[in-house]
Formats: C-alpha cells, sequence, structure tokens
C-alpha cells in the first residue's frame, strides 16, 4: 500500500541552525510528493510539491528533491528562524489516494 | 479570495448521536476532500467530492457520509458517534479535475469531542 513515514519529533532547533527533516515513502505507481505546515493556531498550507523524479521544491527557503532511488523526499532549510516554528507533514498523492505522515513539531528558539 | 471555512469550530456529541460538519471551499474551486487528524497523528483521508459526486473514499465506515451542493460547499456527516471519532476533522478544497495531485487548501477543521 501507500505511505510516509516522516522523521519524529519534535524537533528544537536554535535561530540559524540547518534543518533536516526526514520522509520516506511507499507507493505504487508514480506519486507526486508534498510537504505541509501547519502553524500555531492556523490550518494546514501548501510549503511545496515535487511531481516526478529528480524535481525539486521549494519555498520561503526550504528545499526538499524527489528521490525515486531512495524513496525519499527529506525537507531541508540551511538558517531556520523562530517564524519557522510548526508541525510540518509529509504527503504523497498517487491514483487517487493522499497519505500524511504523522508530522514533525519543529521548535526554533532565539 | 475567500478561503476555505469551516463549521463549527468546536462540537461536543455523546456517543450514538449523530454529527454534521459543514465546509465552504475556497471560491473557484470544484473538489472537495475531507481528513479525521488524531491527536498528534496526520490527517488521515475520508472522502472526496467531485463535482457534487463522492470521487474516492478511504477506509472509513459508512457511517461517514457527504454531501457536495451545487455551489461546491460540503457537509461531512457522521451517524452513531463513537469515542474513537474524537478528532480534527479537516475539509479542503482544490481545482483539479478530479485529480489527487493539485494542491489543497485546507480550512482550520472543526474539533470533534465524543464523550
Amino acid at each position: 500500500g501507500n505511505s510516509v513515514t516522516q522523521m519524529e519529533g519534535p524537533v528544537t532547533l536554535s535561530e540559524e541552525a540547518f534543518l533536516t527533516i526526514n520522509c520516506t515513502y511507499t507507493a505504487t505507481g508514480y506519486p507526486s510528493l508534498f510537504w505541509y505546515v501547519q502553524y500555531p493556531g492556523e490550518g494546514l498550507q501548501l510549503l511545496l510539491k515535487a511531481t516526478k523524479a529528480d524535481d525539486k521544491g521549494s519555498n520561503k527557503g526550504f528545499e526538499a528533491t524527489y528521490r525515486k532511488e531512495t524513496t525519499s523526499f527529506h525537507l531541508e532549510k540551511g538558517s531556520v528562524q523562530v517564524s519557522d516554528s510548526a508541525v510540518y507533514f509529509c504527503a504523497l498523492s498517487v491514483n487517487n489516494d493522499m497519505r500524511f505522515g504523522a508530522g514533525t513539531r519543529l521548535t526554533v528558539k532565539p | 479570495e475567500t478561503g476555505v471555512t469551516q463549521s463549527p469550530t468546536h462540537l461536543i456529541k455523546t456517543r450514538g448521536q449523530q454529527v454534521t460538519l459543514r465546509c465552504s471551499s475556497q471560491s473557484g474551486h470544484n473538489t472537495v476532500s475531507w481528513y479525521q487528524q488524531a491527536l498528534g497523528q496526520g490527517p488521515q483521508f475520508i472522502f472526496q467530492y467531485y463535482r457534487e459526486e463522492e470521487n474516492g473514499r478511504g477506509n472509513f465506515p459508512p457511517r461517514f457520509s457527504g454531501l457536495q451542493f451545487p455551489n461546491y460547499s460540503s457537509e461531512l456527516n457522521v451517524n452513531a458517534l463513537e469515542l474513537d471519532d474524537s478528532a480534527l476533522y479537516l475539509c479542503a478544497s482544490s481545482f483539479d479535475g478530479g485529480s489527487y495531485n493539485s494542491p489543497l487548501h485546507f480550512g482550520n477543521g472543526t474539533r470533534l469531542t465524543v464523550t
């Protein structure tokens, strides 16, 4: 079946630190991959996406590369800010099936 | 541009009761998906409606049902509530002609507590 496994949290970093949140997937067919973010008190919103192998999604300084050979879509940011504190969800969509990971809570301290 | 709005924001029901949750999709969107998010978990797909027809369903029992109206707003109905139905229910809209590959725009959710 289709599933997403992402790094368990919570993750706590200092401002300007490097961020990696790991995400791996299992899918039948050729999935599109997404990162969604949920800021405190807000709904989920799309952060970035990639629709085929080797595509790189990027937004707000965050990047993730669709790696078919390792079935991964790790989220990275070179220098996090306090405002990046949120819950991050990795997700896939394939053959009319959308699956989310359990979410990783990130806290960035000044 | 009006975003996705859900009502009510919070709801408390008793086991065995029925509940209806409502969602207004973002303007220009014709597809609505519903998700259940338990505490500390990711959203679980319940079903999707496209142009007033159910267009896909996750692993939820038939007591979870829905509707989509001509203005593309939607309802989620849950009958015979169980304690495990306590969760945050999220509605997401998109314009994708039935494809699941377009980004979802989420509402802030309805927190349902079943006692």
